[in-house]
């Protein structure tokens, strides 16, 4: 079992719907958890940090964790031709090390 | 502007050449990291360093050397032992261990010619 788990995609998201992504980890100590975003041939990007059971909402970006499931989710809303990337779910774990999943790739089609 | 700064941005490498990769960062961070990513991969963790003049190995450390004799630098040597170099190597910073997510440098692109 990967300790980062994200469907590789490709997901793809007419514009302007809702894109929702997924993520589990194994280690239940993991004490923090982040989305990043990386465009082709670019850096990642963190975009949202999240350490606590609930939502977080930062614009179009919502955080969802569950640390009971040990399930953490990323919403956006209003889908934009910008968001077209892929987004890596990371865990900072008991290790005291962020721990990145294999990213899923969004597509958002016109 | 803080930040990390790696360069060059692409490199190209001969077969048998070690190339050096610089990673200089501004931010006070204590913690310094390099990755591997190859395409359509996600990240794979070389070397890391939580303190100046101390590092540990990573998940793919062979044929990869590194040194941090200051803190604002890290830079990452792939040796000829590296039998398949060519890939995207990121380098980031974090401070608390990363408990606060890492700051990603721009990347080098590398590749064997």
């Amino acid at each position: 079992q990967k300790e980062v788990e994200q469907n590789s995609g490709p997901l793809s998201v007419p514009e302007g719907a809702i894109a929702s992504l997924n993520c589990t980890y194994s280690d239940r100590g993991s004490q923090s958890f982040f989305w990043y975003r990386q465009y082709s041939g670019k850096s990642p990007e963190l975009i949202m940090s999240i350490y606590s059971n609930g939502d977080k909402e930062d614009g179009r970006f919502t955080a969802q964790l569950n640390k009971a499931s040990q399930y953490v989710s990323l919403l956006i809303r209003d889908s934009q031709p910008s968001d077209s990337a892929t987004y890596l779910c990371a865990v900072y774990s008991s290790a005291s090390k962020i721990i990145f999943g294999s990213g899923t790739r969004l597509s958002i089609r016109p | 502007d803080g930040g990390i700064t790696q360069s060059p941005k692409y490199l190209f490498r001969k077969e048998g050449q070690n190339v050096t990769l610089s990673c200089e960062q501004n931010l006070n961070h204590d913690a310094m990291y390099w990755y591997r990513q190859d395409p359509g991969q996600g990240l794979r963790l070389i070397y890391y360093s939580q303190i100046v003049n101390d590092f540990q190995k990573g998940d793919i450390a062979e044929g990869y050397s590194v040194s941090r004799e200051k803190k604002e630098s890290f830079p990452l040597t792939v040796t000829s032992a590296q039998k398949n170099p060519t890939a995207f190597y990121l380098c980031a910073s974090s401070t608390d261990r990363g408990n606060y997510g890492y700051t990603f440098g721009s990347g080098t692109r590398l590749t064997v010619v």
